[in-house]
């Protein structure tokens, strides 16, 4: 057990639907992570926070995500209007040394 | 675009051969990391290397970070049934927080 915590741990859902995902970081690690895997391939950066403040968002992260760390503890990734091509591994870092379980979407 | 790229792509060996593992870029590093990852499940550390040079031995695994910070190697000697796993490198893109993976590389290890 890492301390990471992500919820749920799988998600099934049909197209266009909106799908939220929750991560409890360390809770003394300022830095959290968002990362979208893809079978057989590794971690794709989607965004980072700092505390509250999000720092930075890939090119990856289309207008249909969003994702906020409100005072600095807990995360989430909400996408709206999910696409197929959604379905993924989420995962979420607590400073990178430490990685929750994911949050396994798969998108009907 | 920055790439991490890995080598091999997938590796089959029988228990107790040797293998190395490489994680190359054109991008210099602040740090490079090598997790291992077993299905279904988040990535785990093993190592964080920082120094260009540098060389970490962890039991029967061995890293090193090259010179000029852009590469890395993964070294096992021995290997078990239970290295069986996907090892990621990550470097850390010098002058951000930004951590960028490697395309993996799929170990199994045969008894």
């Amino acid at each position: 057990d890492t301390g990471v915590s992500q919820d749920p741990r799988h998600k099934i859902t049909k197209r266009g639907q909106n799908v939220t995902f929750r991560c409890d970081p360390i809770s003394e690690h300022n830095r959290l992570y968002w990362y979208r895997q893809t079978l057989g391939q590794g971690p794709e950066f989607l965004t980072y926070f700092q505390n509250e403040a999000q720092l930075e968002k890939s090119r990856l992260l289309s207008d249909r995500f969003s994702a906020e760390r409100p005072k600095g503890s807990f995360s989430t990734l909400e996408i709206q209007r999910t696409e197929q091509g959604d379905s993924a591994m989420y995962l979420c870092a607590s400073s990178t040394v430490f990685f929750g379980p994911g949050t396994r979407l798969t998108v009907l | 675009t920055q790439l991490l790229e890995q080598s091999p792509q997938f590796l089959s060996i029988q228990e107790g051969e040797n293998l190395t593992v490489y994680c190359n870029s054109s991008s210099v590093f602040s740090s490079l990391q090598w997790y291992r990852q077993e299905p279904g499940e988040g990535p785990v550390l093993l190592v964080t290397v920082v120094t260009g040079g540098e060389v970490k031995k962890l039991k029967r695994l061995t890293f090193q970070f090259g010179d000029a910070r852009k590469d890395s190697s993964l070294h096992i000697t021995a290997a078990q049934p239970g290295d069986t796993g996907l090892y990621l490198c990550a470097g850390e893109l010098s002058g951000t927080y930004k951590y960028i993976f490697g395309t993996g590389t799929r170990l199994k290890v045969l008894a």
